[in-house]
């Protein structure tokens, strides 16, 4: 069993279409995680949501909104598209030990290509 | 703000060679936890550690091993008799807010 999945895996596109990329986690967690990691592989965290809150939302243009509807679901949509979007987006889940955030668990990744 | 630095972009060691990447943290924390992560040419990201602050003992699994100092804020890694799988990007994390350092991208030649 996938504890942490993403799909999909690959997502090519071209510039201003709007996509979405889903990710779930059944490892009971509360709290889940979307990274960016761009082409030298730094990797950067974009949003955070504990329990369907939104928790940590670093400076990320507003073009990216996440979306969780269930505690084991973090969905990230993306509109109008830009090259620099060009990247792999992790998903990830952890579960919060009073406050500190604990082991994250993450998922295989997406790789996004803007043409 | 919490912050990680990985001073080392690229090591380059040969099989056998042992390796210590190293991992310097800020944070005006208390309370906190450090993590390395592994990252193959596969792509995904692989935990291997979590530390404490509370516990600076160091830990030793199989070939790993970390050294967490607390007094010169590091949370070095060692690889003992280094292997080509052994070939990967590191990373060190910080939490509460999961900072990642650059990552240091190590290889080793047969």
């Amino acid at each position: 069993d996938t504890a942490v999945s993403q799909t999909p895996k690959y997502l090519v596109t071209q510039m201003g279409n709007d996509k979405s990329i889903k990710c779930e986690q059944n490892l009971g967690h509360d709290t889940m995680y979307w990274y960016k990691q761009d082409s030298k592989k730094f990797l950067k965290i974009m949003f955070s949501y504990n329990n369907k809150e939104l928790i940590i939302n670093e400076t990320v243009p507003n073009r990216f909104s996440p979306k969780s509807p269930d505690k084991a679901h973090l969905n990230l949509h993306i509109n109008s598209l830009e090259l620099g979007d060009s990247a792999v987006y992790f998903c990830a889940s952890s579960q919060d030990l009073q406050g500190v955030t604990d082991t994250q668990y993450f998922g295989p990744g997406t790789r996004l290509t803007v043409l | 703000a919490q912050k990680v630095t990985q001073a080392q972009t690229e090591i380059s060691v040969v099989e056998k060679e042992d390796v210590t990447l190293d991992c310097v943290y800020e944070t005006r924390d208390t309370t906190y936890y450090l993590f390395w992560y592994k990252q193959p040419p596969s792509g995904e990201l692989v935990f291997l550690i979590r530390r404490n602050s509370f516990d600076e003992q160091n830990e030793i699994s199989g070939r790993y091993s970390w050294n967490f100092q607390k007094s010169t804020s590091s949370f070095n890694f060692t690889i003992t008799a280094s292997q080509v799988v052994d070939s990967a990007v590191y990373f060190c994390a910080l939490s509460r807010d999961m900072r990642f350092g650059a990552g240091t991208r190590l290889t080793v030649k047969p």
